[in-house]
């Protein structure tokens, strides 16, 4: 079937500190990747995304590459800030099926420290 | 990027009583409509899609009767909680696809806190 796993959390870095949060999927087919970033209370704001191979999405300084070879999107950024504290999910979405349906990742907390 | 609005952003309901959760794109057409839930800590549940003008598709143990999906028109979907108990608590999260295309970005609203006392 179709999956996504993400590394567990917490992850608590210092402020200016380099962010990796891994991401691997499963897919029956080819699909689109996403990261979605969800604040304190609120609901999921599309991070960045990718839809082939070798494509790299970047928002507000996260990045992440979608590699077909490895199965894999891992997010990262150079230099996180206190406000980047939320929760990420990583997640596929195979078009062309019955519904389109957005599958998750169970999410990694972030908290980053002054 | 487009909008959805969800109302209301959080409920307090006594137990046995329905409450009722809106969801709307306010700048585009949602020909698709998704509802999840989210437990504490973890990841969303999809409950259920629904497609304007038909009936929603559950998810495999997600009670239909009990969690009430209508999607009357292209820019409101409902879901209502009926006879609502303690472990329905939970925070419940809509997104909207509109039909430009069929890899068209799902937005989502921000969320209902639902709490049954």
């Amino acid at each position: 079937g179709n999956s996504v796993t993400q590394m567990e959390g917490p992850v608590t870095l210092s402020e200016e500190a380099f962010l990796t949060i891994n991401c691997t999927y499963t897919a029956t087919g080819y699909p689109s990747l996403f990261w979605y970033v969800q604040y304190p209370g609120e609901g999921l704001q599309l991070l960045l995304k990718a839809t082939k191979a070798d494509d790299k999405g970047s928002n507000k300084g996260f990045e992440a590459t979608y590699r077909k070879e490895t199965t894999s999107f891992h997010l990262e950024k150079g230099s996180v800030q206190v406000s980047d504290s939320a929760v990420y999910f990583c997640a596929l979405i195979l078009y062309g099926g019955a519904t389109n349906k957005l599958i998750f990742g169970t999410g990694t907390l972030l908290a980053v420290q002054p | 990027g487009a909008v959805v609005s969800q109302h209301p952003s959080w409920v307090i309901c006594k137990s046995g009583t329905s409450v009722k959760i809106e969801c709307r794109s306010l700048d585009f057409q949602a020909t698709t409509m998704f509802w999840y839930r989210q437990f504490p800590k973890q990841s969303l549940m999809l409950m259920a899609t629904s497609n304007e003008g038909s009936k929603a598709t559950y998810e495999q143990g997600v009670e239909k009767d009990k969690f009430l999906i209508n999607h009357a028109s292209l820019t409101l979907s409902t879901l209502t909680v009926t006879s609502a108990h303690p472990e329905d608590s939970s925070f419940y999260i809509c997104s909207a696809r509109g039909r430009t295309g069929a890899n068209t970005e799902a937005f989502f609203g921000q969320g209902t806190r639902l709490t049954v006392v």
